[in-house]
């Protein structure tokens, strides 16, 4: 079994619909937990940490639940600039990252 | 501009060649990372340095060599490559588990 599991996608949306993304992990021992956005041909960029309290950053939110590990990350009121490929990750004390598979989401006007 | 700073982006090389791809960080991070990332694929991860020691191998193959000369820079030498190990080779570094920071990538043609 992967470490991190991720919905397949892709997924294809209008603008401003909500698109949620969800990931489960294997390891009950990791620590840390984030989604990154990757755009084509660049490298992925921290999106947010996911913290158990769940966070929210504008029209992101982001969700871990401990018990069912997994993580999910809703996005409201979709722009156009969010089309990329939305990656979950997971760590340990032993600083290794570990991602999804990635899902790609293109937002359409 | 990305804090983490890798050259070249772009290399080709031939399968008797030796090269090497660089990565330096100036944010005091103290773990340093090499992914190796595929088209349509998440990165994977090949190499982990904690404290400039080598703290986690994916089982890599040896013909990929890291080094880590200090704390602030990781290199990756290459030799005997073969074209599958062709792919975008992303270095990213990470005070501890809060936040992991990405170079750009060296995007390598193995021929």
């Amino acid at each position: 079994r992967k470490e991190v599991e991720q919905d397949p996608g892709p997924f294809n949306v209008p603008e401003g619909a909500t698109v949620a993304f969800n990931c489960t992990y294997s390891n009950s021992a990791s620590q840390s937990f984030f989604w990154y956005r990757q755009d084509c041909r660049k490298e992925p960029k921290l999106l947010m940490s996911v913290y158990s309290s769940g966070n929210e950053d504008g029209r992101f939110t982001a969700q871990l639940n401990r018990a069912s590990q997994y993580i999910s990350l809703l996005i409201r009121d979709s722009k156009l600039s969010d089309s990329a490929t939305y990656l979950c990750g997971s760590g340990g004390s032993n600083y290794k990252l570990t991602f999804g598979k990635g899902t790609l989401l293109t937002v359409n006007p | 501009d990305t804090e983490v700073t890798q050259t070249p982006k772009h290399l080709v090389m031939g399968m008797t060649n030796k090269k090497s791809l660089k990565c330096e960080q100036h944010m005091g991070h103290r773990a340093m990372y090499w992914y190796k990332q595929k088209a349509k694929k998440p990165p994977e991860l090949m190499f982990v340095y904690s404290y400039e020691k080598l703290s986690i191998n994916e089982s890599v193959p040896s013909r990929f060599s890291p080094e880590c000369p200090n704390s602030s820079l990781l290199n990756l030498h290459l030799h005997a490559l073969q074209p599958e190990d062709s792919a975008l080779y992303l270095c990213a570094s990470s005070q501890d588990l809060t936040e992991v920071t990405f170079g750009a990538g060296s995007r390598l043609t193995v021929l």
